[in-house]
């Protein structure tokens, strides 16, 4: 299955800045996907990326808010624009295993962001 | 509509067995997983079973998909401690999307 690397695994932020996420994967895939985990919360996806179009973003959030880049099939980052303490979570990137729902999905370890 | 709920925590021995339990309301679920978060970690997908399945076994797990109650279970035979973790179940729908609707989560300790 993919490996997916992301960083950083962790920041503290001021409010009102931005944090951009990589997400790096060692094998090309079409879909990815961002989510977020709010403290002690399930999962939420923000969007998906596909290479070669806009993201789609799921009731809730926004392109403003949360920006993504999809420059070629292995990598993707998401920008968590003008922050604020609410948006303190972790934000996890994840790929299709390599077999689309077949395989199951990989998920990144997470960046765990606090913002102050 | 989709929604996908757990019960929050489970309490085991260890070397007992433990049982995870997760209820989803949409039908159209293809397929359903198990994921298992560790503190500080990200998701480690453990298992996952098609919809037209009953049964899994994959060395201690063991999932059970009852379609008509639309209930999800996960066996973990002889708990260890370090199975100790927050367990998400999550349903793959019938649609282009491709995106996962997970569970709550249920946190599970396993004593020594």
């Amino acid at each position: 299955s993919a490996v997916i690397s992301q960083k950083p695994s962790r920041d503290i932020c001021q409010r009102g800045t931005s944090l951009t996420i990589q997400c790096q994967v060692d094998s090309q895939v079409t879909m990815m996907f961002w989510y977020r985990q709010q403290p002690g919360q399930s999962l939420t996806l923000i969007a998906t990326a596909n290479q070669g179009s806009e993201a789609t973003y799921e009731s809730g959030f926004v392109i403003d808010k949360f920006p993504i880049s999809r420059p070629n099939l292995t990598f993707s980052t998401l920008t968590v624009s003008n922050m604020s303490p609410e948006d303190s979570s972790i934000y996890l990137c994840s790929v299709d295993g390599g077999g689309g729902r077949n395989y199951g999905y990989t998920f990144g370890s997470g960046t765990r962001l606090t913002v102050v | 509509g989709e929604d996908v709920e757990q019960s929050l925590f489970l309490s085991v021995r260890e070397g007992d067995s433990s049982v995870i339990n997760c209820t989803y309301t949409d039908s159209s679920s293809t397929y359903l997983y198990w994921y298992k978060q560790e503190p500080g970690a990200g998701l480690q997908l453990l298992t996952y079973i098609f919809s037209n399945m009953d049964m899994k076994q994959d060395q201690r797990l063991t999932v059970l998909l009852n379609k008509k109650d639309k209930h999800l279970s996960l066996r973990i035979a002889d708990t260890q401690t370090g199975d100790s973790a927050i367990y998400f179940c999550a349903e793959s729908l019938r649609d282009s999307s491709y995106k996962l609707i997970f569970g709550s989560g249920t946190r599970l300790l396993v004593r020594p």
